[in-house]
Parts: structure tokens; sequence; C-alpha cells
């Protein structure tokens, strides 16, 4: 079993719609979450961090966790075409490995117009 | 603006060839990492350093070797190239100062091709 997995995709949406990124992690013991987007050749851009049960908000961005079920999910909602690119989630577990992320392998996203 | 910097950004050569990668960084961080992305595999850790005394390896070092110059800089070396180190690489910092998140910025990546 993967340490984080993503549904690789692709994700397709049209435009004005909500999008819903799913990931799970195998390790209970971690801590923070991370999603970051990724453009076709381009480095990593974090866009939401979260790390305790619930919802986070940050404009049209949600991320959500749920702890016990070992699940952490992201909304984008009013999609738009830029929206279109990978979404890697990310893992920081606690213990020995502090600091290290684990990352997903990614889901594609495309938003059509 | 406080950056994260990587040169070469692109790079071709030969299987046996040493290559450095070198990555500096203004942001303040104290922890600097290194990671490959593969398609398909995602981002996998190489090496990382939380301090300049302080090296590990990651899940994947074999082949690979590091240099913590300065806080500021950390490079990644290849003693003897091969064709499956062909990736894109991508130097990461954080704040072990930052609180409970240690979020994680990346520099621009460089594209490394082995012949």
């Amino acid at each position: 079993q993967k340490e984080v997995e993503q549904n690789s995709g692709p994700l397709s949406v049209p435009e004005g719609a909500i999008a819903s990124l799913n990931c799970t992690y195998s390790d209970r013991g971690s801590q923070s979450f991370f999603w970051y987007r990724q453009y076709s050749g381009k480095s990593p851009e974090l866009i939401m961090s979260i790390y305790s049960n619930g919802d986070k908000e940050d404009g049209r961005f949600t991320a959500q966790l749920n702890k016990a079920s070992q699940y952490v999910s992201l909304l984008i909602r009013d999609s738009q075409p830029s929206d279109s690119a990978t979404y890697l989630c990310a893992v920081r577990s606690g213990g020995t490995s502090y600091g290290k992320l684990t990352f997903g392998q990614g889901t594609i996203l495309t938003v059509h117009p | 603006d406080a950056d994260v910097t990587q040169t070469p950004r692109n790079r071709i050569t030969k299987t046996g060839k040493r290559i450095m990668l070198e990555c500096s960084q203004t942001k303040g961080h104290d922890r600097m990492y290194w990671y490959r992305q593969d398609p398909g595999l995602g981002l996998r850790l190489i090496y990382y350093s939380f301090d300049v005394k302080d090296i590990n390896k990651g899940e994947i070092s074999d082949g690979y070797s590091v240099s913590r110059q300065a806080q500021a800089k950390f490079s990644l070396s290849l003693e003897s190239a091969i064709p499956n180190q062909t990736a894109l690489y991508f130097c990461a910092t954080s704040d072990s100062r930052a609180g409970g998140y240690n979020e994680q910025f990346f520099g621009p990546g460089t594209r490394l091709t082995v012949l």
C-alpha cells in the first residue's frame, strides 16, 4: 500500500463547476497535510495547508481533513480553465521523520470551457 | 523577493559523467531538500538537510551525494550519471521556526537528461 494515494485522473470538469480532489494516507501519526498545484513543466506551488480536522477555506479553495478516516480532500469552487494542472497531496508525519513530506502521485485536473 | 534558485535549469550529459546541480535560497530557511520527479511516480525525496551539519538520506539516495556548503546552499551530485537518472529535479526549503506546518517551497527545477 502506498503511503499517500491519489486518483491519478484525469478529472475533467466544466468551467464554473466544483472540482473535488481526494487523497488518503496510511500513517495515522501524520500531522500536517498540504495541497500543491503543478503546471506542466513547472515547480509545485503550495496552495493549501491543513492540520486540524474539519474544513479550511481560502478563496475558491477548501481543504477538508478527516484524521479518523485518514482522508484529506481539496475542493475548488467556480473552477476556471486556469485551474487545469496536476494537484499533489503531501503528508508530513511526526516522530523521527519530522519535517519530511511524502507526496502522492498527483491528480490531473482539466477544466473545460 | 526571497526565492529559491536552481542551476542549471536544463542539462544534457552522457553516461558516466559527473554532474552537480546547485540550489541557493534567500528565504533564510534552515531546512533544504532534493527531490526528483518522474512521470507517474510523483516527487521522491533524495536527500534532506535540517542544518549545515545535518544531512540525511531520503528514499532514493543511491547514486547521489549532497553537500550543504552554507545555510543557503545545497548541492546535489551524480558521481557517474546513468540514463535512469533522467528526470526533473527540484530543490525545496522550509523553516523549522515557522510552527506546525513546516511548509516546503520549491525552486524552479532542473531538467536533466542522461544519454
